[in-house]
């Protein structure tokens, strides 16, 4: 059974701090996955790694980062927080060759004051 | 005008209605049509995918698809309380593109 676990599930954070988001996934998947959900948005892509090292600009990169030193594991970094990312950050990974399949972490909800 | 288009609901209907869930998008170029579903304050989680054109059946669910109309459909028969939730579609070119395009998801309410 796959599983993807986020490090928090609700994070409060000030303005300008640097915030650290953890996601690990035990099924060996290649691909991972940061979004954010906000009402009315949806679902909008971050960044996504499809390997260890390498790393790809989704829809709303500004203002993050991301990290993967090792294949399980995929973080999100806020480089300095500010009010406008407040949201729910979700975590997801896929094998290379089934895209279309994403096995999603509970989320993190952060609120940054 | 975004490339996938989703009715946010709420859908409230009683316990053994038919539901009907939609989404249109505008990219031609979408081969596999997914959805997910979405319990409260958890991740989403696959329900279905359908490829190209046609019906999918999986128990009370069917999703439909029609890429002349640019318009997909999920269906629940029976519907339970248990199947109270938001309904994401997504979309994508192939099997090994990465990138899924989701809807912003349809809040469905089945009381009993």
């Amino acid at each position: 059974d796959v599983k993807v676990t986020q490090s928090s599930r609700y994070l409060v954070k000030r303005t300008g701090e640097k915030v650290f988001l953890e996601c690990v996934q035990d099924m060996d998947h290649e691909n991972m996955f940061w979004y954010r959900q906000d009402p009315g948005l949806g679902l909008r892509l971050i960044y996504f790694s499809y390997d260890v090292k390498m790393k790809e600009k989704g829809d709303i990169p500004e203002g993050y980062s991301v990290s993967r030193e090792k294949k399980e594991r995929f973080s999100l970094i806020l480089e300095s927080a500010s009010t406008n990312q407040t949201s729910m950050y979700l975590c997801a990974s896929s094998l290379r060759t089934l895209g279309y399949e994403q096995y999603f972490g509970p989320g993190t909800r952060l609120t940054v004051t | 005008q975004k490339e996938v288009e989703q009715d946010p609901g709420p859908l409230s209907v009683p316990e053994g209605a038919i539901v009907s869930l939609n989404c249109t998008y505008s990219n031609s170029a979408f081969q596999y049509f997914m959805w997910y579903r979405q319990y409260s304050r958890k991740g989403p989680e696959l329900l279905m995918y359908t490829y190209s054109s046609g019906n999918k059946e999986d128990g009370r669910f069917t999703a439909q698809v029609d890429k002349s109309s640019k318009y997909i459909s999920l269906f629940i028969r029976d519907s339970q309380p248990s199947d109270s939730a938001t309904y994401l579609c997504a979309m994508t070119l192939n099997t090994g593109f990465q990138k899924l395009v989701f809807g912003t998801g349809t809040r469905l309410l089945v009381s009993p």
